[in-house]
């Protein structure tokens, strides 16, 4: 069993939709989370970054955290086809300079 | 923001043959970097952890002396790739901590694309 489960996809949707990206975790100790948007052939570019359990709002974007669960989410809002992009939760034990352990990434297209 | 570059961007090499990597921090000094190895439709790996002035942690299953890496300054990691095969041909990324109080995290560099012939 991987340490962090992230459905691949395509996730395809359309231009303005609610978009809701998942991950599921194993280990506990897991105490930082983060999102990373990965164009294609870029490097990943952090998008968010919390560590306690709840919501966290940026914008259109807001990524929610279930310790209890070991479950966090990322929804983007009216969705633009410039979200088109491989999404990647991350996460680690102390801060987010250190060691990341990453999800397999999930793609998402958004049409116009 | 903090700007990681890395250099080349793509590199096309004979099997057999060494490819250095270097990832450099732009406008900040990173006394951590570390060297992700990424297959087509897959997540990152770690494969190192480099700290200035001292040897890299290598990941479980990555070969040390097949991946070279230094980090001689603050500013500047290279990966070396030594007799490289076609199964080395991956994209490769590093990612350079900037640890401030309060603002600890990592920047990725672009990528480097490697095709072994």
């Amino acid at each position: 069993q991987k340490e962090v489960e992230q459905d691949p996809g395509p996730l395809s949707v359309p231009e303005g939709a609610i978009v809701s990206l998942n991950c599921t975790y194993s280990n506990s100790a897991f105490q930082y989370f983060m999102w990373y948007r990965q164009y294609s052939r870029k490097g990943p570019e952090l998008l968010m970054y919390t560590y306690s359990s709840g919501n966290k709002e940026d914008g259109r974007f807001t990524a929610q955290v279930d310790k209890s669960s070991k479950y966090i989410s990322l929804f983007i809002r009216d969705s633009q086809p410039s979200d088109s992009a491989t999404y990647l939760c991350a996460m680690t034990y102390n801060n987010a300079g250190n060691m990341l352990t990453f999800g397999g990434g999930t793609r998402l297209m958004v049409k116009p | 923001g903090a700007v990681v570059s890395q250099h080349p961007s793509r590199v096309i090499c004979k099997s057999g043959t060494s490819v250095k990597i270097e990832c450099r921090s732009l406008d900040f000094q990173a006394t951590t970097m570390f060297w992700y190895r990424q297959f087509p439709k897959q997540s990152l790996m770690l494969m190192a952890t480099s700290n200035e002035g001292s040897k890299a942690t290598y990941e479980q299953g990555v070969e040390k002396d097949k991946f070279l890496i230094n980090h001689a300054s603050l500013t500047l990691s290279t990966l070396t790739v030594t007799s490289a095969h076609p199964e080395d041909s991956s994209f490769y990324i590093c990612s350079a901590r900037l640890g401030l109080a309060g603002k600890d995290e990592q920047f990725f560099g672009p990528g480097t694309r490697l095709t072994v012939l």
